[in-house]
């Protein structure tokens, strides 16, 4: 059963137009991520959430928002979507800090038209 | 951040074990040597991690240097199915994963 669900799977949107994509977590875990992957690159870390607590990177571009209403979704906001941002957006949960493994969704594929 | 170090590509036979290195020198005392693979259009899977000991699992086992600045992924017998990209990633206290280049593993029938 999928314990991290990311939906769509494929997105399409259009230059400048605002997406918003979803995780959601059935495992209860206290910190959930979001990670951007562009083709044939290593995932990067955009921010994550400490239950309520919001952190962010240093160099996550100010296009990039996120929203946790609750334990179980986080959305990843993206406020006017350029071309560089076509990539695949991973969400992962892990159940606290400290050297807990991370449990990750299998992404939604973003393209901009 | 700990920086890490892993080939590009390795291959290997089917069924045979394989070895995955990773230099991870500026790692500090108390970040844990996480590993996950990726197979395409997929997300990252959970393979194996530890501190200071080896650690084995159903899926692998993980060989930590004494001063931990390196450590090494084994597969005892590779399959088909392990064919995927491999990260070696430090993770601090704060759990931030920060992932290198990884290694593309070829597993030859």
């Amino acid at each position: 059963d999928a314990m991290v669900i990311q939906n769509p799977r494929y997105q399409v949107t259009q230059f400048g137009k605002p997406v918003t994509l979803s995780c959601s977590q059935t495992l209860n875990h206290n910190v959930m991520y979001w990670y951007q992957q562009k083709s044939s690159q290593a995932p990067k870390l955009l921010f994550h959430y400490y239950d309520k607590d919001f952190n962010n990177e240093a160099d996550t571009p100010d296009n990039f928002q996120s929203r946790r209403p609750n334990t179980s979704f986080c959305f990843l906001d993206i406020r006017s979507p350029g071309l560089g941002d076509a990539a695949m957006y991973l969400c992962a949960t892990s159940r606290g800090r400290g050297g807990e493994p991370q449990h990750f969704g299998d992404g939604t594929r973003l393209s901009i038209l | 951040d700990a920086k890490t170090t892993q080939p590009n590509s390795m291959e290997s036979n089917e069924e045979e074990p394989v070895h995955l290195p990773c230099n991870h020198s500026t790692i500090s005392g108390t970040d844990y040597i996480h590993w996950y693979r990726q197979l395409p259009s997929q997300g990252p899977e959970y393979v194996i991690h530890g501190l200071t000991s080896n650690v084995n699992n159903r899926m692998a086992s993980l060989a930590i240097a004494e001063d931990r600045k390196s450590s090494t992924l084994i597969l005892h017998r590779a399959t088909l199915r392990d064919a995927a990209v491999y990260y070696c990633i430090p993770a601090n206290t704060g759990n931030q994963f920060y992932f290198g280049t990884g290694t593309s593993l070829t597993v030859i029938p």
